[in-house]
């Protein structure tokens, strides 16, 4: 068990240009979120899958954000033409199913998107 | 629908003082009561949390949390901290049924320990 990874760590991008950015969770886990958290807020929902379903967008997440998990593995969150506005840090959790996964998220190291 | 407030954005304690993050939550039902905490440049770290059952919750590193309904209120407290729980926490909740579970954040509180 490695963990939640996330890359890149850091992104800086120029207003408009496309990025994306990419998720793998606990092995064995089928549950997936992305949140958003700016400076000194906490993080928001923006989406939810169970395995490869995209179940929950939140109005946060744009006409301009498209979030996939094509396998119900690994996802990624693509942000088109971006604005100073998104930047932010972007969470990736996951979580296992069963009566252990009462709501417990296990989150990655983030991905700081600077958009300049 | 529901919220998180947490009162005062910092803290600050003495090494060895006790630790008092306070959390107030607004939720139609009992809601699942999480307490998470961030290093720099890092991700979230559970601390414990509160599902079911006994009230007083104890979590990792010497912290633990109180689940009081009367007051909707879950405080994180330490007898007595340490240098190295400098950081921010926040305070969550999630529906337990319904909703996905996701986690709806309060702002966070920034704890300063100084010698």
């Amino acid at each position: 068990d490695t963990g939640v990874s996330q890359n890149p760590r850091h992104k800086i991008t120029k207003r408009g240009q496309n990025v994306t950015f990419r998720c793998d969770p606990i092995s064995e886990h089928n549950r997936l979120y992305w949140y958003r958290q700016t400076l000194g807020q906490g993080p928001e929902f923006l989406t939810y899958f169970q395995n490869e379903a995209q179940l929950e967008k939140s109005r946060l997440l744009s006409d301009r954000f498209s979030a996939e998990r094509p396998k119900g593995s690994f996802s990624t969150l693509e942000i088109q033409r971006t604005e100073q506005g998104d930047s932010a840090m972007y969470l990736c959790a996951s979580r296992g199913s069963g009566p252990t996964g009462s709501g417990e998220q296990f989150f990655g190291p983030g991905t700081r998107l600077t958009v300049l | 629908a529901q919220s998180v407030t947490q009162l005062g954005s910092h803290v600050s304690v003495s090494e060895g003082a006790l630790v008092l993050l306070r959390c107030n939550y607004s939720s139609s039902v009992p809601p699942y009561l999480f307490w998470y905490v961030q290093y720099p440049n890092q991700g979230l770290q559970l601390l414990l949390k509160y599902t079911t059952g006994a009230t007083l919750v104890k979590g990792i590193n010497g912290f633990e949390a109180e689940f009081k309904k009367s007051e909707t209120s879950f405080h994180l407290t330490k007898p007595s901290a340490h240098m190295s729980d400098a950081a921010e926490y926040f305070c969550a909740v999630s529906r337990p049924s319904g909703g996905y579970n996701k986690l709806i954040f309060g702002a966070g509180t920034r704890l300063a320990v100084h010698p």
